[in-house]
């Protein structure tokens, strides 16, 4: 299993660019989730998923938008990209709400 | 409230022990865990913990639960420079249909050969 993907590992956006962060996971998991993590203030939920067609907000969802329309993908959507965006994005998936949850490697965005 | 709060950085010396402490609010948490989280890596599950338990051994790694205080530590015995890493605690929360998973802030543990 290759696990978690995330595609790309980095990029750097100019402000008010759109782009799509890619997710897969190959474990058949239902539950899926989107990160961000700023330094010193640990991860920050952005939406999660829990299974194919259903997808709710996270704690700071604003400026975000994500689907499901497979169990396998779960693409993150910036629209109108700030600085205040800039942060690296985890996303992960889990069996079950409180099972395990599985990391990708992560995409370091930067917004300038 | 639910804010898993940790503090942000441990030096130790290789071959002492290190202890990562953890205080979170939501009394009604069910499962804690603690994760590790290498360089330019995205975060492990290190070992986990039932509420209903008070400790957990796990090789080099113990985890202790103090319910009371709502207080979670996990100490790494024998510390190696391969253990420098961020070190975040979560809480599973599960109250009426809803459910979350919430991290803590990280804590970056620096080994000293």
């Amino acid at each position: 299993n290759a696990g978690v993907t995330q595609t790309p590992k980095f990029r750097i956006l100019k402000i008010g660019q759109s782009m799509t962060l890619q997710c897969t996971q190959d474990m058949n998991h239902n539950y899926m989730y989107w990160y961000r993590q700023d330094p010193g203030m640990g991860l920050k939920l952005i939406y999660y998923s829990v299974g194919a067609g259903i997808t709710d907000k996270g704690e700071v969802p604003n400026g975000y938008n994500v689907s499901r329309s497979t169990t396998e993908d779960f693409p993150l959507r910036l629209e109108l990209a700030a600085p205040s965006q800039t942060s690296v994005y985890f996303c992960a998936s889990s069996k079950g709400g409180r099972d395990e949850q599985y990391f990708g490697p992560g995409t370091r965005l930067t917004v300038t | 409230g639910e804010d898993v709060e940790q503090s942000l950085f441990l030096s130790v010396r290789e071959g002492d022990s290190s202890v990562i402490n953890c205080t979170y609010t939501d009394s009604s948490s069910t499962y804690l865990y603690w994760y590790k989280q290498e360089p330019g890596a995205g975060l492990q599950l290190l070992t986990y913990i039932f509420s209903n338990m008070d400790m957990k051994q796990d090789q080099r790694l113990t985890v202790l639960l103090n319910k009371k205080d709502k207080h979670l530590s996990l100490r790494i015995a024998d510390t190696q420079t391969g253990d420098s890493a961020i070190y975040f605690c979560a809480e599973y929360i599960a109250s009426g249909g809803y459910q979350k998973v919430t991290f803590g802030t990280g804590t970056k543990l620096q080994v000293i050969p």
